[in-house]
């Protein structure tokens, strides 16, 4: 049973656009979120986190938005660059010291010029 | 200052065989975890070691085992290996204190199982 989903295995934008990745959860007790990208024979990259008691967060051109409610949080990224094609996670964890992450199945961005 | 090594890239073994992978966290970082990433899946967390002891597990069997070195470095082990174990296998090191949630991943070790 995943945890984690993300329910779109690709998505395709046009540059200069918006990107907007969804990631959904089940476990109740999860209150520590994380956005990973990974390219390809690299390992993934730390990217931006959001603890449960926020329902946003903002670095740059990321912003993560979180909606307890609902067990769903999504990753926005405006204007989208060529660059930002790659695969994103999303991964969740019960406290934010050290525990193991759970990863969704990732969504392979591709960002068109 | 070097990020999360791992050794060896790539690594082909048999039905049956025994693996071992080699991780060195990143300079500071005192917990080494061990992902396996099958094709097409997002990464799965086998087990989290800290101070030289498994400190949390995932749901694999005991054929996966580990170890971790007074230097932090750490190794994955896998016995009896199965075709399903192949996959790409990620280290990734937190540095240490309250807080230390975002982990650095190393490039993975690729292993093909025959």
């Amino acid at each position: 049973d995943q945890q984690v989903k993300q329910n779109s295995p690709s998505l395709s934008v046009q540059e200069g656009r918006i990107s907007i990745l969804n990631c959904d959860y089940t476990n109740s007790m999860f209150d520590y979120f994380l956005w990973y990208k990974k390219y390809p024979a690299e390992g993934p990259t730390f990217l931006i986190s959001i603890s449960s008691i926020k329902d946003k967060n903002e670095d740059g051109r990321f912003t993560v938005f979180l909606n307890k409610s609902a067990k769903h949080l999504s990753l926005h990224i405006v204007p989208s660059q060529p660059g930002d094609s790659a695969v994103y996670f999303c991964a969740a964890s019960e406290g934010n010291y050290g525990q193991n992450f759970v990863f969704g199945p990732g969504t392979r961005l591709s960002v068109l010029p | 200052d070097a990020g999360v090594t791992q050794s060896p890239t790539h690594l082909i073994k048999t039905r049956g065989q025994q693996v071992t992978l080699r991780c060195s966290p990143k300079s500071g970082h005192d917990t080494v975890s061990w992902y396996q990433q099958a094709l097409g899946q997002g990464p799965q967390f086998i087990f989290q070691y800290y101070e030289e002891e498994e400190r949390q597990r995932g749901n694999f069997p005991d054929r996966f085992s580990g170890h971790q070195y007074p230097n932090y470095s750490s190794e994955l082990n896998v016995n009896a290996l199965l075709l399903g174990d192949s996959a790409l296998y990620l280290c990734a090191s937190t540095y240490p204190g309250p807080g230390s949630n975002e982990q650095f991943f190393g490039p993975g070790t690729r292993l093909t199982v025959l």
